[in-house]
């Protein structure tokens, strides 16, 4: 079954420190990739998406994620984390259905410890 | 950039009324739009892709007669929740997929229904 996974529902950085958000897509055929953000009772925000092409991708607030093919991964990082990275985040796929269903991750809660 | 206007952000009404959702692409138009629902502190789930002119497909699970979807035009799409109940609450986040090319999908900011 195709599906998408977050692994640490909830993760905690120092300001400054790197961060790391985990995920993991399940699915026969290489989906679309994309990381969202979500701030309380906000809508989502697009972070960045792998398509085709380069596998190192960047976004915006200086977050970039890696497609690895092979260990069926999208993992969001940024060098440096601020405070206001402090968010939900999710993974997400768009697998190739006739409909393009996008299928969401579970989510991780970031927090950032001054 | 790509806008999804979503209306209204917040509403609250008495159980067994039924509640209009709008989800408008103001800039692009958008053969497919999706809604989704998103419970406290979980993920989002495809409720339905709403295809303009014809009837919504919607997922597993989820009551067609409860949800009502339409996509009239390019640019608008309704939900309504009709008779809603407290276990209706919920927030609501619609998205809308440019037509033609090859981009995501743009989502609104989302309606938090709140049902008494």
């Amino acid at each position: 079954a195709q599906s998408v996974t977050q692994l640490g529902s909830h993760v905690s950085v120092s300001e400054g420190a790197l961060v790391l958000l985990r995920c993991n897509y399940s699915s026969s055929v290489p989906p679309y990739l994309f990381w969202y953000v979500q701030y309380p009772n906000q809508g989502l925000q697009l972070l960045l998406k792998y398509t085709t092409g380069a596998t190192l991708v960047k976004g915006i607030n200086g977050f970039e994620a890696e497609f690895k093919k092979s260990e069926t991964s999208f993992h969001l990082t940024k060098p440096s984390a601020h405070m206001s990275d402090a968010a939900e985040y999710f993974c997400a796929a768009e697998m190739k259905t006739s409909y393009d269903k996008v299928i969401f991750g579970p989510g991780t809660s970031l927090s950032v410890i001054p | 950039g790509a806008v999804v206007s979503q209306h209204p952000s917040r509403v609250i009404c008495k159980s067994g009324t039924s509640v209009k959702i709008e989800c408008r692409s103001l800039d692009f138009q958008a053969t497919t739009m999706f809604w989704y629902r998103q419970f406290p502190k979980k993920s989002l789930m495809l409720m339905a892709t709403s295809n303009e002119g014809s009837k919504a497909t919607y997922e597993q699970g989820v009551e067609k007669d409860k949800f009502l979807i339409n996509h009239a035009s390019l640019t608008l799409s309704t939900l309504t929740v009709t008779s809603a109940h407290p276990e209706d609450s919920s927030f609501y986040i619609c998205s809308a997929r440019p037509t033609g090319g090859d981009q995501p999908q743009h989502f609104g900011d989302g309606t938090r229904l709140s049902i008494l």
